[in-house]
């Protein structure tokens, strides 16, 4: 199947500071990458739909100034946490959806992204 | 909102034996997923199902439509299918979002 891929795997911050975690597909390209986040022993919550060179669609509840979204290319999605505090530590998932003509594409999940804020 | 149901929430079964998790959704759907999430936290999609049934090897998806109900079965299971196992439903046609269930955890014993 296709592959996605997450980096980094872990990171450990300092409260106030910035974290990037980049989400990319290796063999395909998605026009549409989705950002989640899972708490422990919870399902994952979609935080924001990201499409290549427009603006992400954020779900409600979620602060679109804390995380910032950046979908530059067919293969490439970020997630910056900005200014990062103890209660955004939680483990980060993002999936893409390969581009093409059909109408049910398969979502390819990444690894994920632990994120502790110290 | 599409409600996602999964049972049972926990399982515990001996190496070998036939396994079936439920999935049960109240509104309709254009598709269904099996995602499978090792403790180590990566998710592995392993069926996308829109009708009938899927099979891969160990492993296999059916879905009702007019039930609104899917099972994915494990057969002769091994220590290494513990994981968590989880449904995802997509809306109808051109919905790209997923709505998941809490998942099931699998033990499976030696």
């Amino acid at each position: 199947g296709a592959v996605v891929s997450q980096h980094p795997s872990w990171v450990i911050c300092k409260s106030g500071t910035s974290v990037k975690i980049e989400c990319r597909s290796l063999d395909f390209q998605a026009t549409t990458m989705f950002w989640y986040r899972q708490f422990p022993k919870q399902s994952l919550m979609l935080m924001a739909t990201s499409n290549e060179g427009s603006k992400a669609t954020y779900e409600q509840g979620v602060e679109k100034d804390k995380f910032l979204i950046n979908h530059a290319s067919l293969t490439l999605s970020t997630l910056t946490v900005t200014s990062a505090h103890p209660e955004d530590s939680s483990f980060y998932i993002c999936s893409a959806e390969p581009l093409s003509g059909g109408i049910y594409n398969e979502q390819f999940f990444g690894p994920g992204t632990r994120l502790t804020v110290l | 909102k599409n409600e996602v149901e999964q049972s049972p929430q926990n399982l515990t079964a001996q190496e070998g034996e036939f396994i079936t998790i439920n999935c049960s959704y109240s509104v309709g759907i254009s598709a269904l997923h099996w995602l499978q999430q090792h403790p180590g936290g990566g998710i592995v999609s392993l069926f996308m199902l829109s009708s009938g049934k899927k099979k891969h090897g160990r492993l296999i998806a059916t879905i009702n439509i007019q039930e609104k109900h899917s099972s994915l079965h494990i057969t002769a299971s091994h220590p290494r299918d513990s994981a968590v196992y989880i449904c995802a439903v997509r809306g109808g046609a051109g919905s790209y979002q997923l709505t998941f269930g809490k998942g099931t955890k699998l033990s499976v014993i030696p």
